[in-house]
């Protein structure tokens, strides 16, 4: 199965800041089938970004995703106070899904 | 407006089984595949089975298999989790999502709140 290695564990940062989040694959990633996911404390995850770069529904433009191959990177271009959560990637280009072990996203 | 609700999570001791349910309104179940995804406390992400959109076809994490049983009764627009045999290890929140797209390879756009499942003698 593949394998997401997500970077940095945790990211501090304050409201306003840009953050980059990383996603790393231990192999390429079918037709970038890579999606990222915001979760709050006692709260679903929410999808906002499949196929490497395509918004979902309602998420705001600040929000953008990149990357082809083995290395996606999502970027929230300025920090809203709700944005303070943990992020996940998700591959499902191969059987069995899998995700990324997350990416906290802390204030500063 | 779609929504998918889980019940019958709880505390359980070890070897003893649970029915986890999910109740789908706003969408009609029988057009995707369904999965069940958990969540250790304080943990990532793991799925844990998968049932294609005419209970056909069944999906299973290896650290599930031969234990849990997926279902379907889409007359009811229900999901089901039978967990069997439960160990510690299966604590977890347990949530239903659905792929975007109805099959297998999709990133899941909606799911339910959760329901904690604790196995603790």
């Amino acid at each position: 199965e593949i394998v997401l290695t997500q970077s940095p564990g945790t990211l501090s940062l304050s409201p306003g800041e840009r953050a980059t989040l990383s996603c790393r694959a231990s192999e390429s990633v079918s037709s970038n089938y890579l999606a990222w996911y915001q979760q709050k404390p006692g709260q679903a995850p929410r999808l906002l970004v499949y196929g490497a770069s395509s918004r979902a529904t309602g998420i705001p433009d600040r929000f953008s995703g990149s990357g082809s191959g083995t290395d996606f990177t999502l970027i929230i271009s300025r920090l809203e106070p709700e944005d303070f959560a943990v992020y996940y990637c998700q591959q499902y280009g191969s059987s069995p899904v899998t995700f990324g072990q997350g990416t906290k996203l802390e204030i500063k | 407006q779609v929504q998918l609700v889980e019940s019958g999570g709880g505390v359980v001791q070890p070897g003893r089984s649970l029915r986890l349910s999910c109740a789908a309104s706003g969408v009609t179940l029988s057009n995707y595949a369904m999965y069940w995804i958990r969540q250790a406390p304080g943990k990532g992400l793991e799925w844990v089975a998968i049932i294609s959109y005419d209970g056909l076809n069944k999906y299973y994490a290896d650290s599930v298999r031969g234990r849990f049983t997926i279902s379907r009764d889409n007359s009811k627009n229900t999901l089901y989790l039978q967990m069997n045999s439960l160990r510690a290890e299966d604590t977890a929140v347990y949530y239903c999502a659905r792929p975007k797209t109805g099959n297998y390879q999709s990133p899941f756009d909606f799911w339910g709140q959760g329901t904690l499942v604790t196995v603790s003698s």
